[in-house]
């Protein structure tokens, strides 16, 4: 049973636009939230955390928003450079640390 | 700091053979993760040490999957014995004091079973 999607397996954008992940979950125990990227041939690395506390946590060009009435978690990245083309993943973890990650979105940013 | 180490970064076997993964955890991380990557069910935790102990092994496939870790910094994935359907990338990933604090992942095992 998949407790984490990412709804849309990929998403073009043009250079210098905002690119809008989004993720739904559907257990309310999620406590901590995460976004990774990740390029091919290596392993995923960390972009940005929220914890179930805020709604809304900011770093440079990202930011993370958490709506948790509608179980809703975004990644906006803006601008959208070049070197933001990787595939995204949401990872979700409980009290207990396992993280949960959804299918991940593959980000192309055309010039 | 090297990062996450995992060997080999690629691997071809037969089926029926012993396949051994392995990583090296970031100095100083205390909790070490293996993941599977495929298409079909993208990253799935297959278990979870802290300090050195199996903390939670649901999600390893079945009984021919088995992993220790015998001290801080070396932990192996033993596959026996090997199926094509184990074909996947392994990951190893280290983190400070468990999954909720960000996770360094390795650049993975590919792994195909002939």
């Amino acid at each position: 049973d998949q407790q984490v999607k990412q709804n849309s397996p990929s998403l073009s954008v043009q250079e210098g636009r905002i690119s809008i992940l989004n993720c739904d979950y559907t257990n309310s125990m999620f406590d901590y939230f995460l976004w990774y990227k990740k390029y091919p041939a290596e392993g995923p690395t960390f972009l940005i955390s929220i914890s179930s506390i805020k709604d809304k946590n900011e770093d440079g060009r990202f930011t993370v928003f958490l709506n948790k009435s509608a179980k809703h978690l975004s990644l906006h990245i803006v601008p959208s450079q070049p070197g933001d083309s990787a595939v995204y993943f949401c990872a979700l973890t409980d009290s207990w640390g396992k993280l949960q990650f959804g299918a991940g979105t593959q980000v192309v940013v055309t010039p | 700091d090297a990062g996450v180490i995992q060997s080999p970064r690629h691997e071809v076997t037969e089926m029926g053979q012993e396949v051994t993964l392995r990583c090296k955890p970031i100095s100083g991380h205390n909790s070490l993760f293996w993941y599977r990557q495929t298409m079909m069910r993208g990253l799935e935790l297959l278990i979870y040490f802290n300090n050195n102990v199996p903390i939670d092994d649901s999600g390893m496939p079945e009984d021919r999957f088995s992993a220790k870790m015998p001290n801080a910094s070396f932990s192996t994935l033993k596959i026996q014995p090997s199926e094509p359907r184990d074909s996947a990338v392994y990951f190893c990933a280290s983190s400070l004091n468990g999954g909720a604090n960000e996770q360094f992942f390795g650049p993975g095992t590919r792994l195909t079973v002939l």
